[in-house]
């Protein structure tokens, strides 16, 4: 039971942005919203995390609703080496292990 | 910086054979995990060591055994391999608690079991 709600897939043009949504109704109030990638036969690599506010590194942007039951992974300007299946999952900061859902394909036109 | 080392990379296997995944990491991470990765599907937690000498199952534990040798690897057997067992198989590190909170993943294994 991955626990997070995501679409199967989305499709986005090259150069524009990206909104990957994510619904975690049942997100308790000590858990933290990681979003992974996993390029083609490759493993997963991490994309950014947050808890309750807005986070930007230099990959993403996490929205987080202010109820926390829903956030949505931003990428500025997709390039087609954003193609990726995203995974978007809730655990604690003690919490180690990572339970993937099926995550969103993204697909990226030139 | 290698980060998470996996051998073999491909591995086929007859039904009944056994075989033992290595998996290393110089992170100095104290938690450890083996995940499986069937086609078009998420990756499922299979075991998982959250620091050196312990270890616990995960999601789909059964058929396979592990061993946190020491801090650096965490290896992954598999004592009388099936056809079910056939999968990709991916194993990672982290630091729990740790600021950065990230896990960081080998590049797999892939396993056909015939």
């Amino acid at each position: 039971d991955a626990k997070t709600t995501q679409p199967n897939s989305m499709e986005s043009n090259e150069e524009e942005p990206v909104h990957l949504p994510c619904n975690h109704s049942t997100i308790s109030g000590t858990d933290y919203i990681h979003w992974y990638r996993q390029l083609p036969s490759q493993g997963p690599e991490y994309v950014i995390h947050g808890l309750t506010s807005n986070v930007n590194n230099r990959m993403a942007s996490l929205a987080i609703a202010e109820d926390r039951k829903s956030s949505t992974l931003i990428l500025h300007r997709a390039t087609l080496r954003d193609a990726a299946v995203y995974y978007c999952m809730r655990g604690g900061t003690s919490y180690g292990k990572l339970t993937f859902g099926q995550g969103t394909i993204l697909t990226v036109h030139p | 910086n290698a980060g998470v080392t996996q051998t073999p990379k491909f591995q086929v296997l007859k039904t009944g054979q056994s075989m033992t995944l290595q998996c290393a990491q110089d992170m100095n991470h104290n938690s450890m995990y083996w995940y499986r990765q069937d086609p078009g599907m998420g990756l499922r937690l299979i075991y998982y060591s959250a620091s050196e000498g312990t270890t616990d199952k995960g999601e789909v534990p059964n058929g396979y055994n592990v061993s946190r040798l020491n801090k650096r690897e965490f290896s992954l057997r598999l004592e009388s391999a099936a056809p079910s067992q056939t999968s990709v198989y991916f194993c990672a590190s982290s630091e729990p608690g740790g600021r950065k909170m990230e896990a960081f993943f080998g590049q797999g294994t892939r396993l056909t079991v015939v």
